[in-house]
C-alpha cells in the first residue's frame, strides 16, 4: 500500500495559491517526500522533493512539518494549466508506489 | 538531463498477439526501472521493479509469465504483454533512476504507452 494519504480533490481559483496537503505519518528517517503531477494521458511530471527542510523551485514550494509526518505542496499562482492529479510519494530505494493523489482543478 | 523515452506511445493489437513496449534512459544509466499500469480515472499501479542484469520483482497479482520484463542493459528495459486480451488494454508507464540519483532527482517517467487490444 502507498505510504501517503491525500484529499481526493481540490479546487483553486486562477491566480491564487494552491495548497495541497499530504499525510505520511509512517515515513522513515531516510525517506524523501516527492511530488509529481499527471496531466491526462501523460506520464507523471516531477515537481519537487524534500527530506527535512522546506524547498522551493521554479514550479512550487514544499513545506514539511518538523515531525515529517505531513507536508504541503504550494503552487503560488495557480494557472489553468496546473489542473492535474498531484501525487505525493514517500520515496525509498526500492518502493515507488503511488497513492490515489489529489485532483486539482483550477477555475477561472 | 534525466530523460526517459518510452515507445510506442500507442498501439492497437489483436487479441492473442504479443506487444513489446520499450523504455530507454537517454542520458543516464538506469540501474532500476519500474513498470506501472493505469486504468481510466485510477492511479498508477506498480506492476514490477527491475534491476539491470537481474530478474524483475513482480507485485502480488501480476502474472510474470504474461508480463515479461527484460532489463538487460543500463539504458533499456522492455515490457512484453504476451497473448494480450482486451482486459490488458491500459496505459503502461515506465520510470527509471540511476545510481546515486535517487536522493537528488528521483525517478523520471516515460510518456506512457496506450495499449488497446481488440
Amino acid at each position: 500500500d502507498a505510504k501517503t494519504t491525500q484529499p481526493p480533490s481540490m479546487d483553486c481559483a486562477e491566480g491564487r495559491a494552491a495548497n495541497l496537503p499530504c499525510n505520511h505519518s509512517t515515513i522513515s528517517g531516510n525517506e524523501y517526500v516527492y511530488w509529481y503531477r499527471q496531466i491526462h494521458s501523460q506520464g507523471p511530471q516531477y515537481i519537487i522533493h524534500g527530506l527535512k527542510n522546506n524547498e522551493t523551485n521554479e514550479m512550487a514550494s514544499l513545506i514539511i512539518t518538523e515531525d515529517r509526518k505531513s507536508s504541503t505542496l504550494i503552487l503560488p499562482h495557480a494557472t489553468l494549466r496546473d489542473t492535474a492529479v498531484y501525487y505525493c510519494i514517500v520515496f525509498s530505494l526500492s518502493d515507488m508506489r503511488f497513492g490515489a493523489g489529489t485532483r486539482l482543478t483550477v477555475k477561472p | 538531463g534525466a530523460v526517459v523515452s518510452q515507445h510506442p506511445s500507442w498501439v492497437i493489437c489483436k487479441s492473442g498477439t504479443s506487444v513489446k513496449i520499450e523504455c530507454r534512459s537517454l542520458d543516464f544509466q538506469a540501474t532500476t526501472m519500474f513498470w506501472y499500469r493505469q486504468f481510466p480515472k485510477q492511479s498508477l499501479m506498480l506492476m514490477a521493479t527491475s534491476n539491470e542484469g537481474s530478474k524483475a520483482t513482480y507485485e502480488q497479482g501480476v502474472e510474470k509469465d504474461k508480463f515479461l520484463i527484460n532489463h538487460a542493459s543500463l539504458t533499456l528495459s522492455t515490457l512484453t504483454v504476451t497473448s494480450a486480451h482486451p482486459e490488458d488494454s491500459s496505459f503502461y508507464i515506465c520510470s527509471a533512476s540511476g545510481a546515486g540519483w535517487q536522493t537528488n532527482y528521483g525517478y523520471t517517467f516515460g510518456s506512457g504507452t496506450r495499449l488497446t487490444v481488440v
